[in-house]
């Protein structure tokens, strides 16, 4: 059972682009919505979080759009540079356990 | 400033061998998590420790235990290898009590013939 569904696979974009990927759970005690960033070879780096109350948080160009009702979250990358292609992975946390999507590939053409 | 650091890097094992995976972090987080990472699934929690001393199961915990050995270590151990357990295996901690991962070691990547 996929708790946290993530599309796409795989994204390309070009540079300056924006970069959009989506996220939808099904559990409503999750309560806690964090994004994560992995480069090949290293361990996710938490990228950035929001809380159900809030419907969107900023950090420089990283954006989360929270939708509560329809139970869907987003993150988009503004200005996409080649130095963001990575692997973003979406999570939901509750009951003090995080469950994470299957990630989405980034690849940002120069 | 190490952060999470886990030893081995790699490793590879016979099926019915066993091994302990080491996790360390110098931050004085309260918890620790331990994942797994298969191509396509994401990560999954395998244990986690609230705090030291009390650990819990997470989404995949059969096949694996844990030791809480200080608020600085925490081990996964597999006592007999599986093939189904090849995947890179990720140790993690945070300063909150909530149960989201802040901090990432680099990975264990264990291979089971």
């Amino acid at each position: 059972q996929q708790q946290v569904k993530q599309s796409p696979q795989s994204l390309i974009v070009q540079k300056g682009g924006i970069s959009i990927i989506n996220c939808a759970y099904e559990n409503t005690a999750f309560d806690y919505f964090p994004w994560y960033q992995q480069f090949p070879g290293k361990g996710p780096a938490l990228l950035i979080a929001i809380r159900p109350d809030v419907s969107e948080k900023k950090e420089g160009r990283f954006t989360i759009s929270f939708n509560k009702s329809a139970k869907q979250f987003s993150l988009h990358i503004m200005d996409s540079q080649p130095g963001d292609s990575a692997t973003y992975f979406c999570a939901a946390t509750g009951g003090f356990k995080t469950i994470f999507g299957a990630g989405t590939r980034l690849f940002v053409k120069a | 400033n190490a952060g999470v650091t886990q030893t081995p890097k790699f490793q590879v094992l016979k099926t019915g061998q066993s091994m302990t995976l080491q996790c360390a972090q110098d931050m004085n987080h309260n918890s620790m998590y331990w994942y797994r990472q298969d191509p396509g699934m994401g990560l999954r929690l395998i244990y986690y420790s609230a705090s030291e001393g009390t650990t819990d199961k997470g989404e995949v915990p059969n096949g694996y235990n844990v030791s809480r050995l200080n608020k600085r270590e925490f081990s996964l151990r597999l006592e007999s290898a599986a093939p189904s357990q090849t995947s890179v295996y990720f140790c993690a901690s945070s300063e909150t009590g909530g149960g989201q991962p802040q901090h990432f070691g680099d990975g264990t990547r264990l291979s089971i013939l």
